[in-house]
């Protein structure tokens, strides 16, 4: 099975920088790729899916890039509304793997 | 608007069974693969399986297959993870999630819209 990773684990911005979270699969996905986000307490949100199509209702400072084993989800100008914890998830075959998750925190 | 409710969470003894429902509602669900995934408390997310739209086809995670099952009632517009032989380390929040629309398979593998979660304890 293919399996997903994320770095870094955490990190720690202020307000209005940029920030950008890396996810790497094992193998080649396409770009069958999404990202979630999880706010402390609250259910994960989809934010990405297709490497770079933002869902429907997603603030355009997000975006996503990438293709095949390497991908990046970007933050333009960080907000306190985005301390979260982001998951990617490959979805081009079952098992349908989530990498580990990176914690966004304001500094 | 699309609901997901979960329920039948609770305290498991190891090796026993437990039975998690899943109410749909505000989308034609019998059109739609479901999912559900489960968070260990502190920890972060895991795909646990998956069922087709239209029912007869399934996937696990290695991690549960042999133990749960996955199914779905159309004319209740619910689906049920069905878990067995329990142990520790099913502890979790599990969720159902939806299929996203346009997908062309079976069953498509990301999830526009989640439940609000149902925990699990194994313990005895």
């Amino acid at each position: 099975d293919i399996q997903m990773t994320q770095s870094p684990s955490s990190l720690s911005a202020s307000v209005g920088d940029r920030v950008t979270i890396t996810c790497r699969a094992s193998q080649g996905v396409s770009n069958y790729l999404a990202w979630y986000q999880q706010k402390p307490g609250r259910v994960p949100k989809l934010l990405i899916y297709g490497a770079s199509t933002l869902q429907s209702g997603v603030p355009s400072r997000f975006s996503g890039s990438g293709s095949g084993t390497d991908f990046t989800l970007a933050i333009s100008s960080l907000q306190p509304e985005d301390v979260a914890t982001y998951y990617c998830q490959k979805y081009d075959s079952a098992p349908f793997t989530f990498g580990p998750g990176t914690k966004v925190d304001i500094k | 608007q699309v609901q997901l409710v979960e329920s039948g969470g609770g305290v498991g003894q190891p090796g026993r069974s437990l039975r998690l429902s899943c109410a749909a509602s505000g989308f034609t669900f019998s059109d739609y693969g479901m999912h559900w995934v489960r968070q260990p408390p502190g920890k972060g997310l895991e795909w646990v399986a998956v069922i087709s739209w239209n029912g007869r086809h399934n996937y696990y995670a290695d991690s549960v297959k042999g133990r749960f099952t996955i199914s779905r009632d159309d004319s209740k517009n619910t689906v049920y993870l069905q878990m067995s032989s329990l142990r520790a380390e099913d502890t979790a929040v599990y969720y159902c999630a939806k299929d996203p629309p346009g997908g062309s398979g079976y069953y498509y593998g990301f999830h526009d819209y989640w439940g609000q979660g149902t925990l699990v304890t194994v313990s005895s």
